[in-house]
C-alpha cells in the first residue's frame, strides 16, 4: 500500500544534541512538508519541498534543517539551536499544488530533556 | 490577518447522537476548505474538501457545509460511533498561483470530539 512512513514513532534526546527524523513516501508525490504540532495549537509549517534538491522555509524554520536528495525522502534535522524542540512532528506529501489533499505520516513524538 | 477559528474546542457526546462542529475563517482570497480527522497519536486524514462554489458535501456519516459569504463551514456527524472520537481540523487554502503559496495552508486548532458508549 502507498503511504508515508515516519520513524521512529518516539524519540528521546538530551538537550544540545541534534536529531534527525525520517520521512519516506511511496506515493510518487512531488511535494513534501514538515509540520510541528503542539497541544492546543494548529499545525505549523517548518519546511516544504516542491521538487528534489529544492526546499523552502515555512513559518517556524529556525533551528531546523532539511534535505531533499531523493523524491521519496525528506528528512528533518532538529538542531540544538531549536529552543523548544519537544513536540509531535508530522511529515506530509501532496500530488500537486491544487486541490490535492495532504497525506500525512503517523508522526514522530520527540522529547528533549 | 488570515485566521481559522474552530468551535467548540472540545465536545463529548453519547454514541448514536449527532453533532456539529464549526469553522470560521478570515482567509481571503480563498480556494478550498478541507476537514481532516486526526486520531490520537496519528496523522490527520482528509474527510472532505469544498471549493468556494460548493455548499454541501457528504462522505458517509460526515456532511460538510460551506457558506463562502459568511466564511463559515460546519462538519455534521450523524449517528456517532466510538471510532469518531478524534480531533477534527479545519484547513483553509488560498489559491495556488504559479510559483507561490504551495506551502501556505491555514490550520484551525481542531475540535476534540469524544464519543461515550
Amino acid at each position: 500500500d502507498g503511504g508515508i512512513t515516519q520513524s521512529p514513532k518516539y524519540l528521546f534526546r538530551k538537550e544540545g544534541q541534534n536529531v534527525t527524523l525520517s520521512c519516506e513516501q511511496n506515493l510518487n508525490h512531488d511535494a513534501m512538508y514538515w509540520y510541528r504540532q503542539d497541544p492546543g495549537q494548529g499545525l505549523r509549517l517548518i519546511y516544504y519541498s516542491q521538487i528534489v534538491n529544492d526546499f523552502q522555509k515555512g513559518d517556524i524554520a529556525e533551528g531546523y534543517s532539511v534535505s531533499r536528495e531523493k523524491k521519496e525522502s525528506f528528512p528533518l534535522t532538529v538542531t540544538s539551536a531549536q529552543k523548544n524542540p519537544t513536540a509531535f512532528y508530522l511529515c506530509a506529501s501532496s500530488r500537486d499544488r491544487g486541490n490535492s489533499p495532504l497525506h500525512f505520516g503517523n508522526g514522530t513524538r520527540l522529547t528533549v530533556t | 490577518k488570515n485566521q481559522v477559528e474552530q468551535s467548540p474546542q472540545s465536545l463529548i457526546i453519547l454514541e448514536g447522537k449527532n453533532c456539529t462542529l464549526q469553522c470560521n475563517y478570515t482567509v481571503s482570497p480563498f480556494s478550498n476548505l478541507r476537514w481532516y480527522k486526526q486520531d490520537t497519536g496519528r496523522g490527520p486524514v482528509s474527510l472532505t474538501i469544498m471549493t468556494f462554489s460548493e455548499n454541501t458535501k457528504s462522505n458517509g456519516r460526515y456532511t460538510a457545509t460551506l457558506d463562502a459569504d459568511t466564511k463559515q463551514s460546519s462538519l455534521h456527524i450523524t449517528a456517532s460511533q466510538l471510532s469518531d472520537s478524534a480531533s477534527y481540523i479545519c484547513v483553509v487554502s488560498p489559491p495556488s498561483d504559479r510559483g507561490s503559496t504551495l506551502g501556505r495552508l491555514y490550520f484551525g486548532r481542531g475540535t476534540q470530539l469524544t464519543v461515550w458508549p
